[in-house]
């Protein structure tokens, strides 16, 4: 089992719709990244997180460490919105840990 | 422009033929690590380093080497590659280690075919 666990694996939207993305994980953690990796490849970062909620635009990411959960909200999604979306944790220990992705696809 | 870059981006190779694969970022990033990306599999940290000359396993070390001379540079090193070391490799660094505060900036991938 992976200690990080995302759902769904895909999800198709069309334009305009809220989209939720869920993270848990199973082991202790400094910190929660959240990751876009692009069509071509290219991975950039979104948030990163260790308590609360952060919001970037129409991106807002939450977590709630107690529960062992993060979760990656899109307001008015767009079709450039379509990518896999990765959760990332820091273990205590300094390994990082990645989820299988998301893979968004949001049609006009 | 501050970026991680490696090279190269596309190699075919075979078996046993040692291979590196260099990293660098112009950021003055203490904190630089290696990862794989299979199908299925996502993303797998195979070892990190946290300063110069300080290196760690991460997750998935075998038949992989790394050393950190200087802070800007952070080499893969695949001394007999074998086929199951086909896969997409990103490099990535941070000004310390990931954390709620410390982005992690990625290169733009080297995809690996060992034949």
């Amino acid at each position: 089992k992976n200690e990080v666990e995302q759902s769904p694996q895909n999800l198709t939207a069309q334009e305009g719709e809220f989209i939720t993305i869920n993270c848990s994980y199973s082991v202790g953690i400094s910190a929660l990244h959240w990751l876009q990796q692009h069509p071509g490849g290219g991975i950039v970062s979104l948030f990163m997180l260790s308590s609360g909620k952060k919001k970037h635009g129409r991106l807002i990411a939450t977590i709630n460490i107690q529960e062992k959960h993060s979760s990656l909200h899109i307001t008015a999604s767009h079709p450039r919105d379509s990518a896999v979306y990765i959760c990332a944790v820091r273990e205590e220990d300094n390994d990082m840990r990645f989820g299988a992705g998301t893979r968004l696809t949001v049609k006009p | 422009e501050a970026q991680v870059t490696q090279n190269p981006r596309y190699l075919i190779t075979v078996t046993g033929k040692k291979l590196t694969v260099t990293c660098s970022q112009n950021m003055n990033h203490e904190y630089m690590s290696w990862y794989r990306q299979d199908p299925g599999l996502g993303l797998r940290q195979i070892y990190y380093s946290m300063n110069v000359e300080v290196t760690d396993k991460g997750d998935v070390p075998e038949g992989y080497k790394v050393s950190r001379k200087e802070k800007r540079n952070f080499p893969l090193i695949l001394e007999s590659p074998s086929p199951n070391q086909t896969s997409l490799y990103f490099c990535a660094s941070s000004l310390v280690a990931p954390s709620s505060y410390n982005e992690q900036f990625f290169g733009p991938g080297t995809r690996l075919t060992v034949l």
